[in-house]
């Protein structure tokens, strides 16, 4: 089945340690998008790429870095996490930014959790 | 500004008894609405998109209905594998953000 992964579905690391989240797609969609959830707390848009035009959230820290290098693969790059990052990171993606399609609905990964030590 | 608000948070039933849960959403200009659901641990799942106001869906005991300021799905005999949180996204006609409500937690018991 066409799908959205994520790797890993766990991750831990140290306090300043950069970390590297990755998604990935079967869907063949040009939109990708990486979304912070906290317990309790809605989805909250970080970026994302429509093909290869990235797109910051004005309110998205410098922290959070991202990579696209080809259509399949997305990279969310946290350079020096702290405390406040520990959370779900959700990949998602949709198929086209056009006026008739743009209602595709986004299709989401499991999600990557990640805790800072 | 943008905004999806979701309520109630939180939404106990029993098993068979029906109820509804609300969005309301302040948008320049909706494209679409979306509802999904989202188990603990996973993404979220998509349900259903509503375009313009006065449309519904419908997939098994749920039904999505739309006005111009309110989305509501209705949950019809619910069962406990309804149970999971709710989350309601508008993308308005700018852009291709999509904004989330915080969601209902919903829990149906046997």
């Amino acid at each position: 089945d066409a799908m959205v992964i994520q790797n890993p579905r766990y991750q831990v690391t140290q306090f300043g340690k950069p970390v590297t989240l990755s998604c990935s797609q079967t869907l063949n969609h040009n939109v990708m998008y990486w979304y912070q959830q906290k317990s309790s707390q809605a989805p909250k848009l970080l970026f994302h790429y429509y093909d290869k035009d990235f797109n910051n959230e004005a309110d998205t820290p410098d922290n959070f870095q991202s990579r696209r290098p080809n259509t399949s693969f997305c990279f969310l790059d946290i350079r020096s996490p702290g405390l406040g990052d520990a959370a779900m990171y959700l990949c998602a993606t949709s198929r086209e930014r056009g006026a008739i399609e743009s209602n595709q609905p986004q299709h989401f990964g499991d999600g990557t959790r990640l805790s800072i030590l | 500004e943008d905004q999806v608000t979701q309520s109630p948070e939180a939404l106990r039933l029993q098993e068979g008894e029906s109820s509804s849960l609300n969005c309301s959403y302040t948008v320049s200009g909706l494209r679409g609405l979306f509802w999904y659901r989202q188990d603990p641990g996973k993404g979220p799942e998509f349900l259903f998109t509503l375009y313009s106001a006065g449309e519904e869906k419908e997939k098994e005991r749920l039904k999505a209905t739309l006005t111009k300021k309110e989305s509501f799905l209705h949950i019809t005999a619910p069962k406990p594998e309804d149970s999971a949180t709710y989350l309601c996204a508008v993308q308005p006609n700018t852009g291709n953000q999509f904004y989330f409500g915080t969601g209902t937690s919903l829990t149906v018991i046997p």
